[in-house]
């Protein structure tokens, strides 16, 4: 069936480090890809998208390209800030006549050191 | 900007209590969505919602779940004799027309004792 697989946390990075995380999915057809943020104490807030292959999501200095050979969609930022410490969840829609599913990866927390 | 607002925030009730959490979705959006995290764990699908009927759910919803939208605003997620493993965070979700991006709120924390 269809699901998504991220890397497992906790990642702990200093502040200004490259941060990669690992996201692929398995899906039948071609499933819009996301990522989800969830800061300390607050719901899942959508951070970027990509809806077809070789498209790139972008937002607050976060990237990721999604990657139909090799189905995946890792997310990646420069240079990471202390306020960038959070769960962030990989994930995609699957597409109904009469709704839609997204299934969430299982999250990777994010440390950020001063 | 348009939000997804849920109450309560956090809900703590006895073992077979009944509990019932309200959302109010986005305004113009037609797709209603019920998803729950318990704590550290993934977050997991229970139920969709369009035209006034479940349009799909999972393993997880039961027949002690139950949702409804009765005044055409609030969408509502009832349980009714909750369990200890209902303790979780409840995310109702909502998106437009096209159903390809879901507008999550801010949760209601479940704490069955």
């Amino acid at each position: 069936g269809d699901s998504v697989t991220q890397m497992e946390g906790p990642v702990t990075l200093s502040e200004e480090a490259f941060l990669t995380i690992n996201c692929t999915y398995t899906a039948t057809g071609y499933p819009s890809l996301f990522w989800y943020v969830q800061y300390p104490g607050e719901g899942l807030q959508l951070l970027l998208k990509a809806t077809k292959a070789d498209d790139k999501g972008s937002n607050k200095g976060f990237e990721a390209t999604y990657r139909k050979e090799t189905t995946s969609f890792h997310l990646e930022k420069g240079s990471v800030q202390v306020s960038d410490s959070a769960v962030y969840f990989c994930a995609l829609i699957i597409m109904y006549s009469s709704a839609s599913k997204i299934i969430f990866g299982s999250g990777t927390r994010l440390s950020i050191r001063p | 900007e348009p939000e997804v607002t849920q109450t309560p925030s956090h809900q703590v009730t006895q073992m077979g209590q009944e509990v019932i959490l309200r959302c109010v979705p986005i305004s113009n959006h037609l797709y209603f969505y019920w998803y729950r995290q318990i704590l550290g764990q993934k977050v997991e699908f229970l139920v969709s919602f369009y035209n006034n009927e479940i349009s799909e759910k999972s393993e997880i919803f039961d027949d002690q779940f139950s949702v409804e939208r009765p005044d055409g605003s609030n969408f509502t997620l009832k349980i009714r004799s909750t369990k200890l493993e209902d303790s979780a965070m409840y995310f109702c979700a909502s998106s437009d027309e096209e159903a390809n991006v879901l507008t999550f709120g801010a949760g209601s924390r479940l704490t069955v004792l």
